[in-house]
């Protein structure tokens, strides 16, 4: 298995942009996270879906971030209109079939800069 | 809530050193602890896990044992290595609750 696939992985772009962010989970996995990281802050969880649905998103800073999951295999995070605070490492992570539950495989991230 | 507390970072450690990264946890009922690490450039890789009370969960030389009654999960390593070098996160889970609750990471580097 290829892992959990992020694209892109870097992203520089300019204050008021949409931003869109996407994930690939391993194959057979049922659940899925979207985390941001930051020196800041550290690592938060903004929204996770279990089985394609959103469970909770009590994570998501604001209405400028929304994210969906399709299908079993894509899943999209969007920033509309972005700002420089947005910038941090964003990490798509899946968990579930053989590896069990509540343990996480995460992808690469992809690194934001708004300028 | 539920919560993490780990050892303030950066640890500066040499070659073949004992390492030990403290972790207690705040939880209600009796989550699942883990070890997470993330090497530079990296997102985070499971490193070792404990489900229960005096579990203890290993992996490349790394160790953490499920205290209760201290309600800790210390990692440790006998001699550590250059390659070591990376972010150690805490996190734990609650059952039926797929949610990870991560420390705020400490940052090791070993010195050759």
């Amino acid at each position: 298995d290829a892992g959990v696939i992020q694209s892109p992985r870097h992203e520089v772009t300019e204050m008021g942009q949409e931003v869109t962010l996407r994930c690939k989970p391993i194959s057979g996995h049922n659940s899925l996270f979207w985390y941001r990281q930051t020196m800041m802050r550290g690592l938060e969880l903004l929204i996770y879906f279990n089985n394609n649905v959103p469970i909770d998103d009590s994570g998501m800073p604001e209405d400028r971030f929304s994210a969906k999951m399709p299908n079993a295999s894509f899943s999209t995070l969007k920033i509309q209109p972005s700002e420089p605070r947005d910038s941090a490492v964003y990490f798509c992570a899946s968990s579930g079939g053989s590896s069990g539950a509540n343990v996480l495989t995460f992808g690469a991230g992809s690194r934001l800069t708004v300028l | 809530g539920d919560s993490v507390t780990q050892m303030e970072g950066p640890v500066t450690l040499s070659e073949e050193a004992f390492l030990t990264i403290n972790c207690t946890y705040t939880a209600t009922g009796y989550p699942s602890l883990f070890w997470y690490v993330q090497y530079p450039g990296e997102g985070l890789q499971l490193l070792l896990k404990a489900t229960k009370a005096d579990d203890k969960g290993s992996n490349k030389g790394f160790e953490a044992t499920y205290r209760k009654e201290t309600t800790s999960f210390h990692l440790e390593k006998g001699s550590v290595q250059v390659s070591d070098s990376a972010v150690y996160f805490c996190a734990q889970t609650n059952f039926g609750n797929e949610k990870l609750t991560f420390g705020t990471g400490t940052r090791l580097t070993i010195i050759p």
